[in-house]
């Protein structure tokens, strides 16, 4: 299957900085991708759709100036999580969508803010 | 807007016995169906998928699900597990055509004892 990856794997950071956490695509083209937060105990939460050479479409509820998206290529779309709290502590996911509907997931990435 | 409820959050098998797990969704158009398995500490991966045809849908593993439009279902069966099929399982839906937003059901977690 195809392939989708994620950096960092796993950060930690001071409460008032920001994240940004990397989504790639690594071997097919992807205009869509998608940002989850994957709370315990609870299922994938959509956050957003990234939109390749456009702003991101995002769920309600969820603060567009504090996670920032952003998706320059058709391969790599950012999230930037904005002066985190420890609230924001949690799993992020990306998918990429490749032709077909097919949606391939990341690893994920397990933030703490302290 | 589209809903999806897994009935079984914890679901505890010996090895060989049969599976079962339970998913209904909540919308009024057609829909892409999906199951995706979340293996201890590895990313999402599809299981099967459902977007047309026949309703009896085989994926990997051995794994297969049942579409039946009439009780907005799609149970996920396999005929006799293995210690390796412990996972977290979460059926997913999407409305077909347009905007690829995915729901997802909160999941559930299956424990295979030898």
């Amino acid at each position: 299957g195809a392939v989708v990856s994620q950096h960092p794997s796993r950060v930690i950071c001071k409460s008032g900085t920001s994240v940004k956490i990397e989504c790639r695509s690594l071997d097919f083209q992807a205009t869509t991708m998608f940002w989850y937060r994957q709370f315990p105990k609870k299922s994938l939460m959509l956050m957003a759709t990234s939109n390749e050479g456009s702003k991101a479409t995002y769920e309600q509820g969820v603060e567009k100036d504090k996670f920032l998206i952003n998706h320059a290529s058709l391969t790599l779309s950012t999230l930037t999580v904005t002066s985190a709290h420890p609230e924001d502590s949690s799993f992020y996911i990306c998918s990429a969508l490749r032709a077909g509907n097919e949606q391939f997931f990341g690893p994920g990435t397990r933030l703490t803010v302290l | 807007a589209q809903s999806v409820s897994q009935h079984n959050h914890h679901v505890i098998l010996s090895e060989a016995a049969s599976l079962e797990l339970g998913c209904n969704y909540s919308y009024g158009g057609t829909v892409n169906l999906f199951w995706y398995v979340q293996y201890p500490g590895q990313h999402l991966q599809l299981l099967l998928k459902y977007f047309s045809g026949d309703p009896l849908v085989k994926g990997i593993k051995g794994f297969e699900a049942e579409f039946i439009k009439s009780k907005f279902s799609f149970n996920l069966r396999k005929p006799s597990v293995q210690w390796s099929d412990t996972a977290e399982y979460f059926c997913a839906v999407t409305a077909r055509g347009g905007y690829q937003k995915v729901t997802f059901g909160t999941g559930t977690k299956l424990q295979v004892i030898p």
